[in-house]
């Protein structure tokens, strides 16, 4: 019963290099989203996903790319890491209900990302 | 441009103290606003308020959303240091369970 997880858990990268971070869940969930949480802002959507194949732009998309090859995967690239990208990221699921609304979002334990 | 704000920022009681956290939106497509704890990694869902005035409750924690004042606020009565945490306020806003988080308020509890 693993629900959300996410790897690596910490990493350390120099500016300029690239690198993807894993988001794996078993729970068959619809939606996926990848979040940036930095000390006194909450966290912060980066982007999402309605389903496979689908992704969409959140509130700080810029510097990450997405991909939703399959359902129980999200991953989320930097393609050339700034020390400003230098965050815990979370990555979430959840589950649209037949009244509309949604389950709660479920998360994993973040990544822990150093830019030097 | 929507927005979720909780105050305090940070909190230091005494073990047995009582505590409320508020939490203030201003979204458009309200759909409902939800709690979260966090203590070292993922945050953990507490609560999810879709109507006004209606109390949740799970233990010593319970919350309330007003709908036309556009707040909501967690209690928490008698404090114990494992209610030590960030208390994270976020809504769900639109049709795609996006959720747009407040800072936190981190409540640290000694014994």
């Amino acid at each position: 019963n693993a629900g959300v997880t996410q790897t690596p858990k910490f990493r350390v990268l120099k500016t300029g290099q690239s690198m993807t971070l894993l988001c794996a869940q078993d729970m068959n969930h619809e939606y996926m989203y990848w979040y940036r949480q930095d000390p006194g802002m909450g966290l912060r959507l980066i982007h999402y996903s309605v389903g496979e194949g689908t992704t969409a732009k959140g509130e700080v998309p810029d510097g990450y790319n997405v991909s939703r090859l399959k359902k129980q995967n999200f991953l989320l690239g930097l393609e050339s890491a700034a020390p400003s990208q230098t965050s815990v990221y979370f990555c979430a699921s959840s589950q649209p209900t037949l009244r509309g609304t949604y389950q709660p979002q479920h998360f994993g334990d973040g990544t822990r990302l150093s830019i030097l | 441009e929507d927005k979720v704000v909780q105050s305090p920022l940070s909190l230091v009681v005494h073990e047995g103290d009582t505590v409320t956290l508020n939490c203030s939106y201003e979204v458009t497509n309200f759909r409902s606003l939800l709690w979260y704890k966090q203590e070292k990694k993922a945050p953990t869902f507490l609560f999810m308020l879709t109507s006004s005035g209606i109390e949740k409750k799970s233990g010593r924690l319970s919350s309330i959303l007003d709908k036309k004042e556009l707040f909501s606020i967690l209690n928490i009565t008698a404090t114990q240091t494992g209610d030590s945490a960030i208390y994270l306020c976020a809504v769900e806003a639109g049709n795609t369970g996006k959720l747009i988080f407040g800072q936190g308020t981190t409540l640290q509890v000694k014994p």
